[in-house]
């Protein structure tokens, strides 16, 4: 197994730009989440999903979108970067929404 | 909402030297408690977890964490730290039977000298 997979592993975008990030897993998890890690803060919940079709805000989604339309795959969705939003992004999956989350290796944004 | 606070931001230790890393939570409800570690470029992996039952729980590479209810408390500790445990530790707990995420410290940086 893979696990969770994320791509890119970096970008820059310049302000105003959009872009996705992408996320899958092939343990055939319902929960899927998305965090963000800035220095010093630990990881903020931005948004997650439980299950194909289900999505919920998590405490910082304002900048984001998601969608789920498999189990497999829930990208992040940034419409219209700005610096606020450089920082290192973590996509998790769990097979209860209370149990062990298992991340993928990061994706390094960084807005100019 | 519930909050997590770990108390050392940066800790600085010496080969065999003891850990003790202290987290605490604000919830008040049931809770499921974890810690996590990050190792210099990798990502997040799961140290040891805390559901229900016996409330001193091993983990991977040595490590242990005890919960305590009265205090809302559950501190990592280990008893004889390696160079190799240089990393990033997070405290995080989501809410028993709830879906929505874990909620995480801002973690401590250990740095083990050798």
């Amino acid at each position: 197994n893979a696990g969770v997979t994320q791509t890119p592993k970096f970008r820059i975008l310049k302000i105003g730009q959009s872009m996705t990030l992408q996320c899958a897993q092939d343990m055939n998890h319902n929960y899927m989440y998305w965090y963000r890690q800035d220095p010093g803060m630990g990881l903020k919940l931005i948004y997650y999903s439980v299950g194909a079709g289900i999505t919920d805000k998590g405490e910082v989604p304002n900048g984001y979108n998601v969608s789920r339309s498999t189990t497999e795959d829930f990208p992040l969705r940034l419409e219209l970067a700005a610096p606020s939003q450089t920082s290192v992004y973590f996509c998790a999956s769990s097979y209860s929404g209370f149990g062990e989350q298992y991340f993928g290796p990061g994706t390094r944004l960084t807005v100019t | 909402a519930q909050s997590v606070s770990q108390h050392n931001h940066h800790v600085i230790l010496s080969e065999a030297a003891s850990l003790e890393l202290g987290c605490n939570y604000s919830y008040g409800g049931t809770v499921n408690l974890f810690w996590y570690v990050q190792y210099p470029g990798q990502h997040l992996q799961l140290l040891l977890k805390y559901f229900s039952g016996d409330p001193l729980v091993k983990g991977i590479k040595g490590f242990e964490a005890e919960f305590i209810k009265s205090k809302f408390s559950f501190n990592l500790r280990k008893p004889s730290v390696q160079w190799s445990d240089t990393a990033e530790y997070f405290c995080a707990v989501t809410k028993g039977g709830g879906a929505d995420g874990l909620t995480f410290g801002k973690g401590t940086h250990l740095i083990i000298q050798p």
